[in-house]
């Protein structure tokens, strides 16, 4: 029963480099989400998306892309990384629009250096 | 828009004390109220949620919470905590009638004395 799935888990980038947080679900959710976690800030929605090649953004989405292919997967890009990237990243998946709860992965931890 | 407000970042509580943390909303209509809890080096797990009907929501591990319109409040409570339950709590909002963002407040950390 392997829910929301992330990868890698722990990644350490140099200033400008670029990298993709992986996630997939197979609960075959629409909705699905990329959120940041600051220590003392809570999470702040990046991207979401309502569906496959359905996607928006967040409150905090600049320095960041998405793309939504299949159900399954939703990828989160890192273009030019830098430090103030550096994050606790959660994607999660919810069932229906109104009334589901988020399922989440547990996390990505980025650091940019 | 809607926002939390989870006032107390911090919460210390000893081992088989009672517990209570409080959220606050602001929302105009008919709001969806969650409460997750994070485990260091996890994701969120709910514990609890309101929707609709009896305003006294049990969720997992024994907690509880309650929804209060007039004071748009939805406190959790359990009534003696154990070790296990620190970790990081937040309060989270959905929109009735549309809305698919969740807005999350800013947490709160309970620690736990022995």
């Amino acid at each position: 029963n392997a829910g929301v799935t992330q990868t890698p888990k722990f990644r350490i980038l140099k200033i400008g480099q670029s990298m993709t947080l992986q996630c997939t679900q197979d609960m075959n959710h629409n909705y699905m989400y990329w959120y940041r976690q600051d220590p003392g800030m809570g999470l702040k929605l990046i991207y979401y998306s309502v569906g496959a090649g359905i996607t928006d953004k967040g409150e905090v989405p600049n320095g960041y892309n998405v793309s939504r292919s299949t159900t399954e997967d939703f990828p989160l890009r890192l273009e030019l990384a830098a430090p103030s990237q550096t994050s606790v990243y959660f994607c999660a998946s919810r069932r229906d629009r109104e009334t589901g709860e988020l399922f989440f992965g547990e996390g990505s931890r980025l650091t940019v250096l | 828009a809607q926002s939390v407000t989870q006032p107390d970042i911090h919460i210390t509580v000893s081992e088989g004390a009672s517990l209570e943390l409080r959220c606050n909303y602001s929302y105009g209509a008919t709001p969806y109220l969650f409460w997750y809890v994070q485990s260091p080096g996890q994701g969120l797990q709910l514990l609890l949620k309101y929707f609709s009907g009896d305003t006294l929501v049990q969720g997992i591990k024994g907690f509880e919470a309650e929804f209060k319109r007039s004071q748009s409040s939805f406190n959790l409570r359990k009534p003696s905590v154990h070790w296990s339950d620190a970790a990081e709590y937040f309060c989270a909002v959905g929109q009735s009638g549309g809305s698919y963002i969740p807005t999350f407040g800013r947490g709160t950390s309970l620690i736990v004395h022995p």
